[in-house]
């Protein structure tokens, strides 16, 4: 069965470095997703990327975060200065439609630890 | 403000028994409602999803969820429960006039005892 893999299983990066988390989304999914759980916390949507752009955010993402999909597979959420509070497991997901009916298959989750 | 509501943050069940995780929604609109669920190391499976029609619905591993509109709920339910049934389920609403965007619930930590 297709699936969501998402690379490094766990990040540990140091206050202000920049991180990039990966995914790899299902081979014929064009609709992408970040989402985020903070320890203790709801899992929380960060952003939705279709036909390389993102098609919508979340007041979470702001200008310190950026998606690309620098090729035909990777999809990748990069943090550009991360602060204590970046500190989260992240997970990606795909679709292959647009809309509240879109089937989301999520990936294993990076659990990034900023110290 | 749409809102999902998990009231339960950890269920413990003796395998064999039965299992009900409580899942109440508020939101304006008909939900588009899912069901999730995290093993260990593992991503986010979909269990079932309820978008309209029989307001009981199947899922996979012998999971139903019933949508009562009258109570706002959407909970999921197993007759008997395995070992391997341990794990966290989330309950998501998805967000109509977006691109997708789920809303989750807390979630509820299952462990299941021999």
């Amino acid at each position: 069965e297709p699936e969501v893999t998402q690379t490094p299983s766990h990040q540990v990066t140091q206050m202000g470095q920049e991180v990039i988390l990966r995914c790899v989304p299902i081979s014929n999914h064009l609709y992408f997703y970040w989402y985020r759980q903070i320890l203790g916390q709801k899992v929380e949507f960060l952003v939705s990327f279709y036909n390389n752009e993102i098609s919508e955010k979340s007041e979470i993402f702001d200008d310190q975060f950026s998606v690309e999909r620098p090729d035909g597979s990777n999809f990748t959420l990069k943090i550009r200065s991360t602060k204590l509070e970046d500190s989260a497991m992240y997970f990606c997901a795909s679709g292959s439609g647009p809309g509240a009916k879109n089937i989301q298959y999520f990936g294993a989750g990076t659990r990034l630890s900023v110290l | 403000a749409q809102s999902v509501t998990q009231p339960d943050i950890h269920i413990t069940v003796s395998e064999g028994a039965s299992l009900e995780l409580r899942c109440n929604y508020s939101y304006g609109a008909t939900p588009y409602l899912f069901w999730y669920v995290q093993s260990p190391g593992q991503g986010l499976q979909l269990l079932l999803k309820y978008f309209s029609g029989d307001t009981l619905v199947q899922g996979i591993k012998g999971f139903e969820a019933e949508f009562k509109r009258s109570q706002s709920s959407f909970n999921l339910r197993k007759p008997s429960v395995h070992w391997s049934d341990a794990a966290e389920y989330f309950c998501a609403v998805a967000i109509t006039d977006s691109w997708g965007k789920l809303q989750f619930g807390a979630g509820t930590q299952v462990v299941v005892t021999p």
